[in-house]
């Protein structure tokens, strides 16, 4: 059974910085192109950044462009997102998600999310 | 960056209904087009990929199509584990987006 585990959320302070952790299991991680969804309260989802299936490059989305780094330890089954200069909007729930093996067709399995919340 | 612009935003339906969702594309994204449902406090569920493909284990009585810019998810014979917000999602390229959402509830 393909899981998706993530960690690291919490009560962060404005301006500082967090890394969240995705552990996946029931698959071959290294195989799979993974990403980080984010959604806000009462708002909609929000692609944060991803690795590409069809070239494995990193992407990342505008409104965290520039304070964002993706990485993943396959020899761990982790992928893990640092985001810094943290602000209110950032507020969210984060979860990553994984594409299936052919490119271009969604993300098939996603985790339960975990809550950052940005706030003095 | 393609804009995904789903309508409506919301619905009113009853149990046994058809429930027509649409989304387009600010751009043509060919069938580059994916349906997810989401319930508060759960992981997002992937329904139709490729506008009109349905992801195995999702019922029948969901269906989509469209190509280009113009989608459209349908939900035939409404049940009441339906009532649900679905967001469309364009991967043909980066950034990914997603639609708004519709909220579909009683």
């Amino acid at each position: 059974e393909v899981q998706l585990l993530e960690s690291g959320g919490g009560l962060l302070q404005p301006g500082g910085s967090l890394r969240l952790s995705c552990v996946g299991s029931g698959f071959t991680f290294s195989s799979y192109a993974l990403s980080w969804v984010r959604q806000a309260p009462g708002k909609g989802l929000e692609w944060v950044s991803g690795f590409s299936a069809a070239d494995g490059n990193i992407y990342y989305g505008g409104s965290v462009k520039g304070r964002v780094t993706i990485s993943r330890d396959n020899s761990k089954n982790t992928l893990y997102l640092q985001l810094s200069g943290l602000r209110a909007e950032d507020t969210a729930v984060y979860y990553c998600a994984k594409e299936p093996i052919t490119p271009g067709r969604g993300f098939d399995f996603w985790g339960q999310g975990t809550l950052v919340t940005v706030s003095s | 960056d393609i804009q995904l612009t789903q309508s409506p935003s919301s619905l009113s339906a009853s149990v046994g209904d058809r429930v027509t969702i649409t989304c387009r594309a600010s751009q043509s994204i060919a069938t580059y087009l994916t349906w997810y449902q989401h319930k508060p406090g759960k992981a997002p569920k992937l329904l139709i990929y490729a506008a009109s493909s349905l992801q195995s284990g999702v019922p029948s009585r969901f269906s989509g199509s469209g190509s280009g810019t113009d989608f459209t998810l349908t939900i035939s014979n409404l049940q009441p584990e339906d009532f649900a917000t679905y967001y469309c999602q364009q991967t043909s390229d980066v950034p990914l987006t997603f639609g708004l959402g519709t909220r579909v509830e009683i």
